[in-house]
């Protein structure tokens, strides 16, 4: 069935320095691949979104790569701040919008 | 605020009791999402809608959920005879289109004693 899969599980950088979160998935119906921060107490927020026919996308210090014929995509935080701690959760969705999420990352940014 | 909102923050009861919740999505969103998130763990897929009309249901949402959204606006899910397991944050996301991406709600956690 449906599974996505996430790791590192946490993942702790010094201020500076850049994270990357991998996920695969297994669903080849899944054209949408969201990511989200979630901080506690919150619900998950959006911070960047790649569609199936791109294969990079870039937000400021924020970047999500995809590799469709693997099945596998990757966020990447560069310059790491400490407010960039939190969870994050990786998606596979199909044109429905039905997510199905990963199991999270905590990373942890120490000054 | 015009984000999604989602009533009550909190909830605890009793084994046994049925219990609602409720979510206003963004306005202008016609497809609005439940889901289920235990501690640790990424939110699990309920049901969702478009419009007012339940297109999907997980096969996680068993005989004692159920979920409406009347008119297209508001939505409600309720547990019916809540159990131990039923513990866990239910969120509540909408979005505009197809695959579009989600805003969700701070989530209303339940607790079940």
């Amino acid at each position: 069935g449906e599974n996505v899969e996430q790791h590192p599980s946490t993942l702790s950088v010094q201020e500076g320095d850049s994270a990357v979160i991998k996920c695969t998935y297994s669903d080849s119906a899944s054209n949408y691949f969201p990511w989200y921060k979630q901080e506690l107490g919150k619900g998950p927020q959006l911070i960047i979104d790649i569609r199936s026919n791109v294969g990079e996308k870039k937000d400021q210090r924020i970047a999500v790569t995809l590799n469709k014929t693997a099945k596998h995509f990757s966020l990447h935080i560069t310059e790491t701040q400490p407010e960039d701690s939190a969870v994050y959760f990786c998606a596979a969705g199909d044109s429905w919008g039905k997510l199905q999420f990963g199991a999270g990352t905590q990373v942890v940014v120490t000054p | 605020d015009t984000g999604v909102s989602q009533n009550p923050r909190h909830k605890i009861t009793k084994r046994g009791q049925n219990v609602t919740f409720r979510c206003d999505p963004i306005s202008e969103h016609n497809r609005l999402y439940w889901y289920r998130q235990t501690l640790g763990q990424g939110p699990e897929f309920l049901t969702y809608f478009q419009n007012e009309a339940q297109l999907e249901k997980s096969r996680l949402l068993s005989d004692r959920f159920s979920a409406e959204r009347p008119k297209g606006s508001f939505s409600t899910l309720e547990i019916q005879r809540t159990e131990q397991g039923d513990s866990a944050m239910y969120l509540c996301a909408s979005s505009p289109d197809r695959g579009g991406g989600y805003t969700f709600g701070s989530g209303t956690r339940l607790t079940v004693v």
